[in-house]
């Protein structure tokens, strides 16, 4: 079964450094998505990604957030100057059509962030 | 108001039991429904999609209500297995709209 897949799974870092975390979606779907999800907290949205641009973003994600898709395969969300708030689980999605026409979302395994 | 409003859990039953989780929404302009499970630490699983009339899978059952901005889940024969964090979820956007979790109802299943 075709799956969502995030590298890596936990990054350490230190308060000021720039991360990259990876993500490749499913390979026949057309958006993509970030999440996050602080420890204790509910999932938030961070950014929804189609053709090859952001198609709508949250108030989390600021100038220092950005994604890019430099490859067919690869979604990657980089954070420019990480904070300490920034520690929490971040979740690649993607999406693709169902038989009912609905789109349906698939979650990858997380990467989890700790500034420190 | 949360737009997205589940009951707090834990809920803690035996297995075999039938158990119900409760969801409300609030912005009437949402599109899709669907209930994820979360285990500890790990990704949000899709468990249902929503359909407007409800649909049944097995074990479980998901009920709409648009005039009311309600969505339940109901698990039958509940296993240890299903013990997890249960998330009802809301879009507002079609196709690549945002997902907009609840908080999640915890569910434990006790030999």
């Amino acid at each position: 079964e075709p799956e969502v897949t995030q590298t890596p799974s936990h990054q350490v870092t230190q308060m000021g450094q720039e991360v990259i975390l990876r993500c490749v979606p499913i390979s026949n779907h057309l958006y993509f998505y970030w999440y996050r999800q602080i420890l204790g907290q509910k999932v938030e949205f961070l950014v929804s990604f189609y053709n090859n641009e952001i198609s709508e973003k949250s108030e989390i994600f600021d100038d220092q957030f950005s994604v890019e898709r430099p490859d067919g395969s690869n979604f990657t969300l980089k954070i420019r100057s990480t904070k300490l708030e920034d520690s929490a689980m971040y979740f690649c999605a993607s999406s693709g059509p169902t038989g009912q026409g609905y789109y349906e979302q698939y979650f990858g395994p997380g990467t989890r962030l700790t500034v420190t | 108001r949360k737009e997205v409003e589940q009951d707090p859990g834990p809920f803690n039953v035996p297995e075999g039991a039938t158990v119900a989780f409760n969801c409300t929404y609030s912005n009437s302009a949402s599109q899709s429904f669907f209930w994820y499970r979360q285990d500890c630490r790990k990704e949000p699983k899709l468990l249902m999609s929503v359909y407007s009339s409800g649909n049944e899978d097995g074990r479980f059952t998901a009920q709409l209500n648009r005039a009311s901005q309600y969505i339940s889940l109901l698990i039958r024969d509940s296993k240890l297995s299903d013990s997890a964090t249960y998330l009802c979820v809301v879009n507002r956007g079609g196709r690549g709209g945002k997902l907009i979790f609840g908080q999640g109802t915890e569910l434990s299943v006790k030999p």
